[in-house]
């Protein structure tokens, strides 16, 4: 499967820990991205890579999660000292930047959901 | 704010009949558009672009017409079939990166 990639599937948890989640883009593609998506709400954006720089970071994400890409391949995305809020469906995404264009079309991974208890 | 909404949280359509999934947005600035499809428990699924220098884009059994005079974006689905029942999601982005910003969806249901 050469698709976006993204571990683990579900993730419950208690209120107050501190969970890790890790995405794998598809191969080559040198942009990556975080969603998070509410049950009946679409996907909102949180922050996007290109390669191993982090471009770009939402308002609505807190100073408890932070996002890595450290060699431009695969992220992680932390949540510290989680919330009941926090529970959602996480989203990674990638695509291929060409420089040129003005955008490309993301492939989403299956994502992580999450549940703080 | 940028924002993308959906007219119609729900639609049910007969086999083998059109769909019409219609959205709106309100940044006039955007210059990108896509609709997702996404079933339940999966992440979205491309289903078909068109930037802002075009009006209509075909796909296989889908096109979206886009109307930028009244900021009108439309998905339509040719011959709906059962495996079509999912939730669809326009997004529209603007300007370098891949900022899309969602709507919230329409749940598109296949009666037999």
């Amino acid at each position: 499967d050469t698709g976006v990639s993204q571990n683990p599937r579900h993730k419950i948890t208690k209120r107050g820990q501190n969970v890790t989640f890790r995405c794998d883009p598809i191969s080559e593609h040198n942009r990556l991205y975080w969603y998070r998506q509410t049950l009946g709400q679409g996907p909102e954006f949180l922050t996007y890579f290109q390669n191993e720089a982090q471009l770009e970071k939402s308002r609505l994400l807190s100073d408890r999660f932070s996002a890595e890409r450290p060699k431009g391949s695969f992220s992680t995305l932390e949540i510290q000292r989680t919330e009941q809020g926090d529970s959602a469906m996480y989203l990674c995404a990638s695509s291929a930047s060409t420089g040129k264009t003005t955008n490309e079309k993301l492939f989403f991974g299956s994502g992580t959901q999450l549940s703080v208890l | 704010g940028e924002s993308v909404g959906l007219h119609l949280p729900t639609l049910s359509v007969q086999e083998g009949d059109n769909s019409i999934i219609n959205c709106a947005y309100s940044n006039s600035a955007s210059d990108y558009f896509i609709w997702y499809k996404q079933e339940s428990g999966k992440g979205p699924q491309f289903i078909i672009d068109i930037r802002s220098n075009m009006d209509k884009r075909q796909g296989q059994r889908v096109t979206v017409l886009l109307n930028k005079t009244v900021k009108h974006l439309s998905l339509q689905i040719a011959a709906t079939q059962p495996g079509d029942s999912a939730v669809y999601f326009c997004a529209s982005g603007r300007g370098g990166g891949n900022k899309l910003t969602f709507g919230t969806g329409t749940q598109l249901k296949v009666e037999l």
